[in-house]
C-alpha cells in the first residue's frame, strides 16, 4: 500500500535553533498535512499543500508531488514547541484517505 | 474549518464490554473518518462513514467489531465491541470541511480508551 515514511523519528533541538522533518512517499500524493500533537492529545493542524511552500511564523513547509517529499522546517525553536509531529498525504486515488508517518517526536531543551 | 467534538475523551472498561464513541461536527459535513492511534505510533484510516450508509472499512477493521453510524449531517458514532487490553488506543473522529471530500482534514480531540 501507500507508504509514508518519515524522518527523523526524534528531535532534541535547544531553543533558539532549528531543523528539519522530512517525509518521503512511495507513490505519487495529491496533498500533504502536517500536525502536531500537544500535550492533551490533540491533533493540530499546522499545514495543508497540494503544491509549494508555505511559512506560518517560526514554522515552514514545502511539498514536491513529483519527487515525491515534504518538509517541514523549524526555526528559532522555542519550548513549547515540543511535542509530536506527523505528516498525512493524500494519494491521488484514495479519495479522502490520509495516510500518516510515524511521526517526530521532538524534544526542545533550554 | 470545522470543530468536532468527542465524547467521552477517555475511559476504562472491562474485557468483553462495549464501549460507544460519539463525535459531534459544528457543521454539516460529508465524510466522517474514523482513526485509530496505538501509543505514539501513526494514525490508521479504520473507516469512513456518509449519512445514510453503511460505513465502509478499511483492511483490518470490521462492522462486528467496530459498528459504526452515521444517521446525519453532523453526527457519529463508533463502538467498540467485545472490548480487548488490544483495543486499548485512542480514537478520533475526523472530517473536511463544508460539502466536499477536499481540502484539510480536521480531527477531533481523541477519545482515550483502556481496556483492563
Amino acid at each position: 500500500g501507500d507508504q509514508v515514511e518519515q524522518s527523523p523519528s526524534a528531535l532534541s533541538l535547544h531553543e533558539g535553533t532549528g531543523s528539519a522533518l522530512r517525509c518521503n512517499f512511495t507513490t505519487t500524493m495529491r496533498a500533504v498535512q502536517w500536525f502536531r500533537k500537544n500535550s492533551r492529545g490533540s491533533l493540530i493542524n499546522l499545514f495543508y499543500l497540494a503544491s509549494g511552500t508555505k511559512e506560518n511564523g517560526r514554522l515552514k513547509s514545502a511539498f514536491d508531488s513529483k519527487e515525491r517529499y515534504s518538509t517541514l522546517h523549524i526555526r528559532d525553536a522555542q519550548l513549547e514547541d515540543s511535542g509530536t509531529y506527523f505528516c498525512a498525504a493524500e494519494a491521488n486515488n484514495a479519495g479522502a484517505k490520509l495516510t500518516f508517518g510515524g511521526g517526530t517526536r521532538l524534544t526542545v531543551r533550554p | 474549518s470545522v470543530l468536532l467534538y468527542q465524547k467521552p475523551n477517555r475511559d476504562i472498561c472491562q474485557s468483553g464490554t462495549s464501549l460507544k464513541i460519539q463525535c459531534v461536527a459544528d457543521s454539516q459535513v460529508v465524510s466522517m473518518f474514523w482513526y485509530q492511534q496505538f501509543q505514539e505510533q501513526s494514525l490508521m484510516l479504520m473507516a469512513t462513514a456518509n449519512e445514510g450508509s453503511e460505513a465502509t472499512y478499511e483492511s483490518g477493521f470490521t462492522k462486528d467489531k467496530f459498528p459504526i453510524s452515521r444517521p446525519n449531517l453532523t453526527f457519529s458514532t463508533l463502538t467498540v465491541n467485545n472490548a480487548r487490553p488490544g483495543d486499548s488506543s485512542i480514537y478520533f473522529c475526523s472530517s473536511k470541511t463544508g460539502g466536499t471530500n477536499t481540502g484539510q482534514l480536521y480531527f477531533g480531540e481523541g477519545s482515550k480508551l483502556t481496556v483492563l
